[in-house]
């Protein structure tokens, strides 16, 4: 089955740092990937969403995440961290054998001044 | 267009209870996933329905079920409840199947089961 890992429950960034957040998953078949963002007391918002063709995918506020067959990752990127980006982070992943979407268990963001 | 409301926001409960939680799509969207988070477990996929039917379901207990109504709406039941059933639960809305189209999620029920 297919699976999700994050790297780093936790990572802090001071404010015009880049921030890195790692994503890796279990299934040699390219699936759907998918970052989202969850705001406190939010509901979750798609940030960006990788399904086929060019593996640099550009999101909304200035991230993006990079499709590596090879490495079975999907980190996302952001070369310069506002405040406003403290969140949580969910890595997904479509599952094609049980048409499941698997979320990662989240990273969460702080962005110091 | 309004976004996915679920009601009711907070609901705390005792062990043995049953509860129902609501989930409003957002206008035109026909499928509706339900999600469980926790800490550090992250979102732990409950079902999803498509006009009315379940297309999908996760690995929880039959104490949880859920149905979707004629107008998209959609309730999810948890009967019996447990201590370990205490969480937020997250509904999501798409146009398309869950795993391959952008999803738009409510704000949630956070349950606590005393």
């Amino acid at each position: 089955a297919q699976s999700v890992t994050q790297l780093g429950s936790h990572v802090s960034v001071s404010e015009g740092a880049l921030v890195l957040l790692r994503c890796n998953y279990s299934s040699s078949v390219p699936p759907y990937l998918f970052w989202y963002v969850q705001y406190p007391n939010q509901g979750l918002q798609l940030l960006l969403k990788y399904t086929t063709g060019a593996t640099l995918v550009k999101g909304i506020n200035g991230f993006e995440a990079e499709f590596k067959k090879s490495e079975t990752s999907f980190h996302l990127t952001k070369p310069s961290a506002h405040m406003s980006d403290a969140a949580e982070y969910f890595c997904a992943v479509s599952d094609r054998n049980t048409d499941k979407l698997i979320f990662g268990t989240g990273t969460r963001l702080q962005v110091f001044p | 267009k309004a976004g996915v409301t679920q009601t009711p926001r907070y609901l705390i409960k005792t062990r043995g209870q049953q509860v129902t939680l609501s989930c409003s799509p957002i206008s035109g969207h026909r499928s509706v996933s339900w999600y469980q988070q926790t800490p550090g477990q992250g979102l732990q996929f409950l079902f999803e329905y498509f006009s009315e039917t379940q297309r999908n379901k996760g690995n929880f207990p039959g104490r949880f079920s859920g149905r979707q109504f004629s107008n998209s709406r959609s309730e999810m039941n948890v009967s019996t409840l447990e201590l370990g059933d205490s969480a937020l639960y997250l509904c999501a809305s798409s146009l398309g199947r869950a795993n391959t189209a952008e999803q738009f999620f409510g704000p949630g029920t956070r349950l606590t089961v005393l």
